[in-house]
């Protein structure tokens, strides 16, 4: 079992649409993370949860909601999103949060396609 | 602002040697890592560096020059199986430091 599992690791939707994808950490972190992954550019930090309180959101429209019930999962809640949404969402938690120094351990992603 | 540049795409021979440059300017330096991405998969975690010179582990090794904004990763007796991205990434200073990545290096690795 890989320590970031992330469900599901495909989905279409329609932009009217409301889905969620889920991320769950077995490696006893403290800190998660999603980030997003769209072709030819650099990985984006979306956000950011540090012991469950949110620390960072990156200039995220509100198209995305995440939630964090606890340390261990990390949700990301879609709703209206656009055709340019559609890319690799992964999901990744390491000890500390950052500029800790910590390793991050990413999920295998969600791969989103927005029709 | 905070930028961090790679090459786009390398290809080199099966058992050679590549060197995989990053270069970066960024809001304070807490550390730099390199990931490796094959197609469809997680990042998974190569090296760290947060002083000056070189790591070595294995057949990869990365250094860093803090004062030159400057690392590279070094993969020597290529395999196959090291056909992947390369992602370099800094971490910026202080608590509210985040993980800045790069674009990301596309090694092709030929027979």
């Amino acid at each position: 079992e890989t320590g970031v599992t992330q469900t599901p690791r495909h989905l279409v939707m329609g932009m009217t649409n409301k889905k969620s994808l889920k991320c769950e950490q077995h490696l006893g972190h403290n800190a998660m993370y999603w980030y997003k992954q769209s072709a030819k550019k650099p990985l984006e930090l979306m956000f950011v949860y540090n012991f469950k309180e949110q620390t960072e959101n990156n200039s995220v429209p509100s198209r995305f909601s995440p939630e964090c019930p606890n340390s261990s999962h990390l949700f990301l809640h879609l709703h209206t999103l656009q055709p340019e949404d559609s890319a690799l969402y992964l999901c990744a938690s390491s000890q500390d949060g950052p500029g800790s120094g910590n390793t991050i351990y990413f999920g295998e992603g969600s791969w989103l396609t927005v029709v | 602002g905070q930028n961090i540049d790679q090459p786009t795409e390398m290809t080199a021979t099966e058992g050679a040697i590549v060197q995989i440059n990053c270069t970066y300017q960024t809001s304070g330096f807490n550390g730099l890592f390199w990931y490796q991405q094959h197609a469809g998969e997680a990042p998974t975690f190569l090296s760290y560096n947060v002083l000056d010179g070189l790591e070595e582990k294995g057949r990869f090794s990365s250094f860093l020059s803090r004062s030159k904004g400057y690392s590279y990763l070094l993969l020597k007796e290529l395999q196959m199986k090291d056909s992947a991205s390369y992602l370099c990434a800094v971490e910026g200073s202080g608590n509210t430091g985040k993980l800045i990545f790069g674009q990301g290096t596309t090694l092709q690795v030929k027979p």
